[in-house]
């Protein structure tokens, strides 16, 4: 069952505007929480994270928002540049051992993000 | 630079055969783990291990084994191939359990 979910496979955005890419999760014992990006014939590249003690973390352009109570997180992006198409995973995880996958990262399927001139 | 390398990048092999993957990191990390990514599914957990001679099964990991014996290589095998597990696959690594990942660039295998 997926534990994290990203309702959205696609988004598209003009070029300086914001980008929000949403994801959700299930499970109550998540605690941190990371955006991957990723590039066609790449590896996933660590974005930006934040854990659940706080609700909001900047990085640059790169704004990750969390909500517990709702378990939600997004991700925005101001302003938008087309380098910035990509492949985006949401992925959390739990400092508690789980037995099906330790502390693994759990991921979502992506969105893919299309920013356009 | 630290890094983790897979081998190869792209390998097409015939159903039945056993293949094995390569990852090799020089972060001198405890954490390694096999992924494979496939559309509408994103990225699945195959096999992670937090130390030598440490595995431990993911999600997917039918058709799967890994062995860990030194710090800086996860090889992945495949036993016997099927057209399922046509996919791409991503090796990672982490410093800290639960925290971020560090990814290999992927290996794209066809199962013919």
């Amino acid at each position: 069952d997926q534990q994290v979910k990203q309702n959205s496979p696609s988004l598209s955005v003009q070029e300086g505007r914001i980008s929000i890419l949403n994801c959700d999760y299930t499970n109550s014992m998540f605690d941190y929480f990371l955006w991957y990006k990723k590039y066609p014939a790449e590896g996933p590249t660590f974005l930006i994270s934040i854990s659940s003690i706080k609700d909001k973390n900047e990085d640059g352009r790169f704004t990750v928002f969390l909500n517990k109570s709702a378990k939600h997180l997004s991700l925005h992006i101001v302003p938008s540049q087309p380098g910035d198409s990509a492949v985006y995973f949401c992925a959390a995880s739990a400092h508690v051992y789980n037995s099906n996958s330790g502390y693994a990262l759990n991921f979502g399927k992506g969105t893919s993000l299309l920013v356009t001139p | 630079d630290a890094e983790i390398t897979q081998s190869p990048r792209h390998k097409i092999t015939e159903t039945g055969r056993q293949v094995t993957l390569a990852c090799h990191q020089t972060w001198n990390h405890n954490n390694m783990f096999w992924y494979r990514q496939d559309l509408g599914h994103g990225l699945r957990l195959i096999h992670y291990s937090y130390g030598v001679h440490d595995t431990n099964k993911g999600e997917v990991s039918d058709g799967y084994s890994v062995s860990r014996s030194n710090t800086e290589d996860l090889p992945l095998t495949l036993e016997s191939a099927a057209s399922s597990q046509t996919s791409v696959y991503f090796c990672a690594s982490s410093e800290r359990a639960g925290e971020k990942l560090f990814f290999g660039s992927g290996t794209q295998l066809s199962v013919l």
